[in-house]
């Protein structure tokens, strides 16, 4: 079955640490992009990529970091900097880039910072 | 600048109801795509329809249908005769051609009583 999977599904972490959430897709997409997803509120981008090697910040990209080594999988890194890091995240990801082409997302990561 | 505004918050209604989902878009652009996707409580998007600024019929699908009006710029969302399982947050978008990035309205939380 071709899909989007995030890995974990609930994540917890202690102030002060980075944490890596995953993404692989093995739908044969370019692009990729993860969304911040807070109670009430729409989806903020917070990092994309159409190619591999090649990334782009979205709107909330302070705080984060990612990498595309590989066309199927676009890791995020939460780190410390990001000051309220506690928050549902999707990744996505699209036929090809110029689109806009329909995204297809991800279960979702949701992290919680104790 | 691109914007979506979903102006209800939340609906509520009782199964077998029929239901309306507002979507309202800004742009500068003529040629545009608009979309909707549906989040289940378990968190994931799922894809329901992507409409492009030139096609302005109305689809249907089974007890989904979208009416695409450019003169108010609106793509609302109606779904007939209401059931539980379609219990759930509804996100309008808009992208733009050239670009793979999505931008999406806040979302409408939709809850069918029995």
């Amino acid at each position: 079955d071709g899909g989007i999977t995030q890995s974990p599904k609930y994540l917890f972490r202690k102030e002060g640490q980075n944490v890596t959430l995953s993404c692989e897709q093995n739908l044969n997409h370019d692009a990729m992009y993860w969304y911040r997803q807070d109670p009430g509120q729409g989806l903020r981008l917070i990092y994309y990529s159409q190619i591999v090697n090649d990334f782009q910040k979205g709107d909330i990209a302070e705080g984060y970091s990612v990498s595309r080594e590989k066309k199927e999988s676009f890791p995020l890194t939460v780190t410390s900097a990001q000051k309220n890091p506690t928050a549902f995240y999707l990744c996505a990801s699209s036929i090809a880039a110029g689109g806009p082409d329909t995204q297809y997302f991800g279960p979702g990561t949701r992290l919680t910072v104790l | 600048a691109q914007k979506v505004t979903q102006a209800q918050t939340e609906i509520s209604v009782v199964e077998k109801e029929d239901v309306t989902l507002d979507c309202v878009y800004e742009t500068r652009d003529t040629t545009y795509y608009l979309f909707w996707y549906k989040q289940p409580p378990s968190g994931e998007l799922v894809f329901l329809i992507r409409r492009n600024s030139f096609d302005e019929q109305n689809e249907i699908s089974g007890r989904y249908s979208w009416n695409f009006q450019k003169s108010t710029s609106s793509f609302n969302f109606t779904i007939t005769a209401s059931q539980v399982v379609d219990s759930a947050v509804y996100f309008c978008a808009l992208g733009r051609p050239g670009y793979s990035t999505l931008t999406f309205g806040k979302g409408t939380m939709l809850l069918v009583s029995p």
